[in-house]
């Protein structure tokens, strides 16, 4: 069965502070991994999308990385802003262009 | 640029009426979009695909006849709820795909949602 897993369910850290968020899947076949911030009430946004044949983009202080072999990935955060306080939704996208969606991470940044 | 937009941003109605929700891709055309619910504390749940010009796809457990989906244009699709119930109530999610040519993947860029309240 096709899913996607990600830890920690929440997190709540200090301001400036960095952290990683870990997303793991079982989907096949395997075409891609994005992530997506999603705010309190407010639709997905886009952070990274990553082929199988990469393994790391970055955007602004949004680092993802894929190993497709154990089939996990990670989200690092650098420098963390109060405004990073999201859920963070790991998704995993098959050669059908399906979209199978984890659960999230809700982070909190505490001042 | 890939802006997607939907209105109302909330809705409060009565249970029995029906509510339509409409997404815009405001940039770009859009051959296909998704609808999703969001339940609080809960992921997005893909309840159909809409073609243009072509009758929409749904997921598995979604009622067609409850949720009807109109894609009249490259730029708007609709999302009708009709004879909502409390049950209804929920956040929903559309979305517009953007083809990246000869890519492996198509890139879903997502509208602000709709918060929706049944009475």
């Amino acid at each position: 069965k096709n899913q996607v897993e990600q830890s920690p369910q929440s997190l709540i850290i200090l301001e400036g502070k960095n952290c990683t968020l870990q997303c793991n899947y079982t989907v096949s076949p395997f075409s891609n991994l994005r992530w997506y911030k999603q705010d309190t009430g407010r639709g997905p946004v886009s952070l990274t999308i990553m082929t199988f044949s990469e393994n790391t983009k970055s955007n602004g202080r949004y680092t993802a990385t894929l190993d497709a072999d154990t089939k996990q990935s990670s989200l690092h955060i650098t420098a963390s802003q109060l405004s990073d306080s999201a859920s963070y939704i790991c998704v995993a996208g098959d050669s059908n262009y399906q979209l199978i969606w984890g659960a999230g991470t809700k982070l909190i940044i505490k001042p | 640029g890939a802006v997607v937009s939907q209105h109302p941003s909330w809705v409060i109605c009565k249970s029995g009426t029906s509510v339509k929700i409409e997404c815009r891709s405001l940039d770009f055309q859009a051959t296909t979009m998704f609808w999703y619910r969001q339940f609080p504390k809960q992921s997005l749940m893909l309840m159909a695909t809409s073609n243009e010009g072509s009758k929409a796809t749904y997921e598995q457990g979604v009622e067609k006849d409850k949720f009807l989906i109109n894609h009249a244009s490259l730029t708007l699709s609709t999302l009708t709820v009709t004879s909502a119930h409390p049950e209804d109530s929920s956040f929903y999610i559309c979305s517009a795909q953007s083809r990246r040519q000869g890519g492996s993947y198509n890139e879903q860029f997502f509208g602000p949602g709709t918060r929706l309240t049944v009475l």
